[in-house]
């Protein structure tokens, strides 16, 4: 069974950085592209950003790109989003996933998902 | 690059269909055959249920089922369940690595 572990949540102040990280277990995870994605209180889910397999190639979503980075480990089956100049509109459950692919590699969608991990921003 | 337009809620009683509808553009919706849904308990993370507007994964009930024309997907619910009650959410490629979602349907179960 692929399980996701995200961790790293909690409260920060409006400015301050934070770095969620998500660790894989029942995958090869080198073999996955990783993504994040957030949901704010009472809203619905986001795209944030993903990675390739190897690491080489990140994508994000025009709300967080300059502010946040998404790497991996795949030493220790962990990929991680470093998150700066929170504001409270980053006040959400960040949730970490895996792309699925079909034999041709083309994306299907994402599963499967992380617990979840809470990010308050506020002072 | 909008959010995907879905219905904010949507309410039947048990045994009944229900449809949600998920509108986009010809950039999205209608360029790609990649439109996933998601279920989504109160507490919990969202769960993958519908693949390529149409297919299910397995372990997926089918009682779910997709389809997609034009710019807009929609998702069906047949016999409806008590334990269906829930949020659902769609999501497509938008080109560019970048994937977006609709805001969400709530499902009531009278």
């Amino acid at each position: 069974e692929v399980l996701l572990l995200d961790s790293g949540g909690g409260l920060v102040q409006p400015g301050g950085s934070l770095t969620l990280s998500c660790a894989a277990s029942g995958l090869t995870f080198r073999s996955h592209v990783m993504a994040w994605m957030r949901q704010a209180p009472g809203r619905g889910l986001e795209w944030l950003s993903s990675i390739s397999e190897s690491g080489e190639n990140t994508y994000y979503a025009d709300s967080v790109k300059g502010r946040f980075s998404i790497s991996r480990d795949n030493s220790r089956d962990t990929v991680y989003l470093q998150m700066n100049s929170l504001s409270a509109e980053d006040t959400a459950t960040y949730y970490c996933t895996k792309e699925v692919k079909d034999t041709f590699q083309v994306t299907l969608g994402f599963d499967p998902w992380g617990q979840g991990t809470p990010v308050t921003v506020s002072s | 690059q909008s959010a995907l337009t879905q219905p904010a809620s949507v309410s039947a009683s048990p045994g009944q269909s229900i449809t949600i509808s998920c509108t986009g553009t010809s950039s999205d919706v209608g360029n790609y055959n990649l439109v996933s849904w998601y279920q989504q308990h109160p507490g919990k993370a969202p769960k993958f249920i519908i693949y390529q507007g149409t297919n299910r994964p397995s372990g997926v009930s089918d009682r779910f089922s997709g389809s997609t024309s034009g710019n807009t997907a929609t998702l069906t619910i047949s016999g409806l369940q008590a334990e269906d009650e829930a949020d659902y959410y769609c999501c497509s490629y938008g080109g560019t690595r970048h994937w977006l979602f609709g805001g969400g349907t709530k499902v009531t179960v009278l």
